[in-house]
């Protein structure tokens, strides 16, 4: 099965900080990676899938890049409303796999 | 707009069978894959696995056997099933769809979750 690892496991950063979090697959995803974001007693939302592409409603500053095993995740301006938990997870093969979560909280 | 909700018990036996629907309004589950996914205290997701409308499903094998979906499309729901329980199995429960999404497959619509606490 295929691993995922997410760096680092916890950030503390401020609104208007440039954020960036990785996620590493144990082998070749090729660019199948989504990366989910969860607040505290909610549903993960997808945010962004075949490492790249942006969600329909999904604001302009997050985005992903990567492809292989190494992956990220970048907020360009924290807004308040993200500070939350986020997952990547591969889309190549079964079992889907989730990485072990990013929380990201305001410093 | 598709919405997903889990209904079932709270609280299972250890042992037993956990028994959840997932309803889905604002979209036939015809046509799509449908995933579990559940998500313990404080801890991370794991994907449980995914039904077809056509019936054909795969879970994962972490779960060494104890799995099993079904559908009823006429009710327009998807359910999961989880035998021989423990108290590591107490975990919010999602249903989502499993959405074809250029060449691959990701979870785009969730359910709010279900809590299953399994104690004696």
């Amino acid at each position: 099965d295929i691993q995922m690892t997410q760096s680092p496991s916890f950030v503390s950063a401020s609104v208007g900080d440039r954020v960036t979090i990785t996620c590493r697959a144990s082998q070749d995803i090729y660019r199948w990676l989504a990366w989910y974001q969860q607040k505290p007693g909610e549903a993960p939302k997808l945010l962004i899938y075949a490492s790249s592409t942006l969600q329909t409603g999904v604001p302009s500053r997050f985005s992903g890049s990567g492809s292989g095993t190494d992956f990220t995740l970048t907020i360009s301006s924290l807004q308040p409303e993200d500070f939350a938990t986020y997952y990547c997870q591969q889309a190549n093969v079964f079992p889907r796999a989730f990485g072990q979560g990013t929380r990201l909280e305001i410093k | 707009q598709v919405q997903l909700q889990e209904s079932g018990p709270g609280l299972v036996r250890p042992s037993e069978t956990l028994s959840l629907t997932c309803s889905v309004s604002g979209v036939s589950i015809n046509n799509y894959y449908w995933s579990w996914i559940r998500q313990p205290p404080g801890k991370g997701l794991e994907w449980l696995g995914y039904i077809y409308f056509s019936g054909s499903s795969k879970y994962n094998s972490a779960l060494g056997g104890r799995v099993g979906m079904s559908m009823d499309t006429a009710k327009n729901q998807f359910s999961l099933g989880l035998r021989s329980v423990t108290e590591a199995d107490t975990a919010v429960y999602y249903c989502a769809r499993d959405n074809q999404m250029g060449t691959e497959y990701y979870f785009d619509y969730w359910g709010q979750g279900a809590l299953v606490v399994v104690s004696s």
